[in-house]
Parts: structure tokens; C-alpha cells; sequence
């Protein structure tokens, strides 16, 4: 079956430092591959997505590449703030439209 | 438009209690989702609905029940609360138009139900 290994956190970071989540996964077929983040108390909201290899999603200066040769999808971000603090889940869409997700990575930005 | 939301966002229960989980979106989305979220792990889905009518099992859909008579409702029933059921529980939405077998579609979260079952 379908399964995302997200690396483990918690991730303790200083305002303006590259932020790295490493992603990868295991699926059959072509799946989509998309990156959820949570603040605090809140549901999931998409951060980006990537729907075919070679595909760079991007928002809020986060950018994950889709690479099918090493089944990966880390999560960049050149310079965190401390608003970008929350909990980070990196998922992917199989059959029927359901989602698999990781374990989610907590990270916290200190200013 | 509120988006997807979710009553109540708080609850506890007795071993044997029963609940219903309520959830509605105002986005016309045809498909709607019921995941369970424990301590330290990703979300795993409990029941989904493809439409008015029509629901189908997730990965963990023992003890839950569900029904969709309407494109905006999507109540998720516990009948005999266990411990094992405490969690947060989130309801999503997504249109789709159909199509390959890999869904592209965003999926949209309400903001939680956290429940607890002493």
C-alpha cells in the first residue's frame, strides 16, 4: 500500500535560517504529492503541491521538487520566519482521492 | 463563504456514549472526508463520500458510522464510545470532476473536534 515517511521532528530553528523536511514515500502508479501545514489549533490548509515528476510546487517561499527517481518531496524554505512556526505534513493522493499522510514534523521558529 | 465547519469543537464522553460529529461545507464540493488525528501521527481516514448518497470505508472505519443525504452534511456517528476513539477528528472537502485514478484536487479541513473518551 501507500506510505509517506516524514522526517522526525521536533525541528527548533532561528529566525532567517534554511529550513529543510525531508519527505519520501512509497506508492504505486503516479501519485500527487502535497505538503499541509497546521498552525496552532487550526485544521490542515495545502501549502503546495506537485502532480507529475520533475514538478516544483511553491507558496509563501516554500518550494518542494517532485522527484520520482528517489520517491521524495523535501520541503525548502531559504530564510523561516517566526510566523512559519507550526507542524508540517507531507502527503500523498492515491486511488479514490484519499490522502495518506506522514507522522508531521513540528517545527518552531525562535526570533 | 465559511468553508468547511465542524460542531462541536470539544467533547467528552463515557465508555458507551454515544456522539454524532457534525460537519458542513459551503463550497459545492462533491466529495467530503472524516480523518482521525492521534498524538504524534498523520491523519488517517475514517470514511469518505463521493456525493449525496453514496459513502465507502477508510483505513480505520471500525466503530464510526456515517451517512450523506445532502451535498453540505456529513455527520460521522460513534455509537459505543471506547478509549481508543479519543482523538481529533477532522472533516475535508474536495471537488472533483473525476477523472485519473491520482487525485489532484485540494482538500479543504474544518478546524477539528477534539474528543475524549474516559
Amino acid at each position: 500500500g501507500n506510505s509517506v515517511t516524514q522526517m522526525e521532528g521536533p525541528v527548533t530553528l532561528s529566525e532567517e535560517a534554511f529550513l529543510t523536511i525531508n519527505c519520501t514515500y512509497t506508492a504505486t502508479g503516479y501519485p500527487s504529492l502535497f505538503w499541509y501545514v497546521q498552525y496552532p489549533g487550526e485544521g490542515l490548509q495545502l501549502l503546495l503541491k506537485a502532480t507529475k515528476a520533475d514538478d516544483k510546487g511553491s507558496n509563501k517561499g516554500f518550494e518542494a521538487t517532485y522527484r520520482k527517481e528517489t520517491t521524495s518531496f523535501h520541503l525548502e524554505k531559504g530564510s523561516v520566519q517566526v510566523s512559519d512556526s507550526a507542524v508540517y505534513f507531507c502527503a500523498l493522493s492515491g486511488s479514490a482521492r484519499q490522502l495518506t499522510f506522514g507522522s508531521g514534523t513540528q517545527l518552531t521558529v525562535l526570533p | 463563504n465559511a468553508g468547511v465547519t465542524q460542531t462541536p469543537k470539544f467533547r467528552i464522553l463515557k465508555i458507551g456514549q454515544s456522539m454524532t460529529l457534525q460537519c458542513a461545507q459551503d463550497m459545492n464540493h462533491n466529495y467530503m472526508y472524516w480523518y482521525r488525528q492521534d498524538p504524534g501521527m498523520g491523519l488517517k481516514l475514517i470514511y469518505y463520500s463521493v456525493g449525496a448518497g453514496i459513502t465507502d470505508k477508510g483505513e480505520v472505519p471500525n466503530g464510526y458510522n456515517v451517512s450523506r443525504s445532502t451535498t453540505e452534511d456529513f455527520p460521522l456517528r460513534l455509537e459505543l464510545a471506547a478509549p481508543s476513539q479519543t482523538s481529533v477528528y477532522f472533516c475535508a472537502s474536495s471537488y472533483s470532476t473525476g477523472g485519473s485514478r491520482s487525485s489532484t484536487d485540494t482538500q479543504y479541513f474544518g478546524p477539528g473536534t477534539r474528543l475524549t473518551v474516559l
